[in-house]
């Protein structure tokens, strides 16, 4: 059974670009939240997905944007790259309310660097 | 805004060593989670406790929530090199209308075991 993962692993972008990360969620979750973790910080809520809408949003600005597919896979999309983005983008699925919800499953990340 | 305050920040301890790591705040939390990361991955859980009081063991690694539900310990008893990585504390908080709640971080306790 495959856990959480993420693409790409390492990615390096320059100010003013856009990125977009992919998600694939651990079989038989529906929900899926992105978290940013900024180095020798502890990951910080952007926002989450359930049933392809946007949830919960955390204090994060407009330029970050998210989608979730069909297949409950998601996209965490971020524009006007600031070199302040610059941080360790975790996925993270969980099986819903009905499943037992609050354990979450964190992929591996995706190690954004903006110069 | 909701805040989880983790103690110490640092700790360097000798293998044998024992050590109770805190995490703190002034809100109450459906349920809190401790979670250890390795460098370059995601965070992984360890436990969580749901019950004011409760106390749950994992080994040599002993976890307790405060009788009102806004603190938490976590307490390693004879530590090993293999336990060094970072440990986070995060609280889980329900949102009206059903949505599962967001995961609120501390920003880590980072724990070497030196040999």
């Amino acid at each position: 059974d495959a856990g959480v993962t993420q693409s790409p692993t390492h990615l390096i972008k320059t100010r003013g670009q856009q990125v977009t990360l992919r998600c694939s969620p651990k079989s038989g979750h529906d929900t899926v939240s992105w978290y940013q973790q900024a180095l020798g910080q502890g990951p910080q809520f952007i926002f989450q997905y359930y049933e392809e809408e946007e949830r919960q949003r955390g204090n994060f600005p407009d330029r970050f944007s998210g989608h979730q597919f069909p297949n409950y896979s998601s996209e965490l999309n971020v524009n006007a790259l600031l070199l302040g983005d610059s941080a360790l983008y975790l996925c993270a699925s969980s099986p819903g309310l009905a499943g037992g919800g609050d354990t979450q499953y964190f992929g591996p990340g995706t190690r954004l660097t903006v110069l | 805004t909701q805040l989880l305050e983790q103690s110490p920040q640092f700790l360097s301890i000798q293998e044998g060593e024992n050590l109770t790591v805190y995490c703190n705040s002034s809100s109450v939390f459906s349920s809190l989670q401790w979670y250890r990361q390795e460098p370059g991955e995601g965070p992984v859980l360890l436990v969580t406790v749901v019950t004011g009081g409760e106390v749950k063991k994992l080994k040599r690694l002993t976890f307790q929530f405060g009788d009102a539900r806004k603190d938490s310990s976590l307490h390693i008893t004879a530590a090993q090199t293999g336990d060094t990585g970072l440990y986070l504390c995060a609280g889980v908080k329900y949102y009206y209308g059903g949505s599962q709640g967001n995961l609120i971080f501390g920003k880590g306790t980072k724990l070497s075991v030196k040999p």
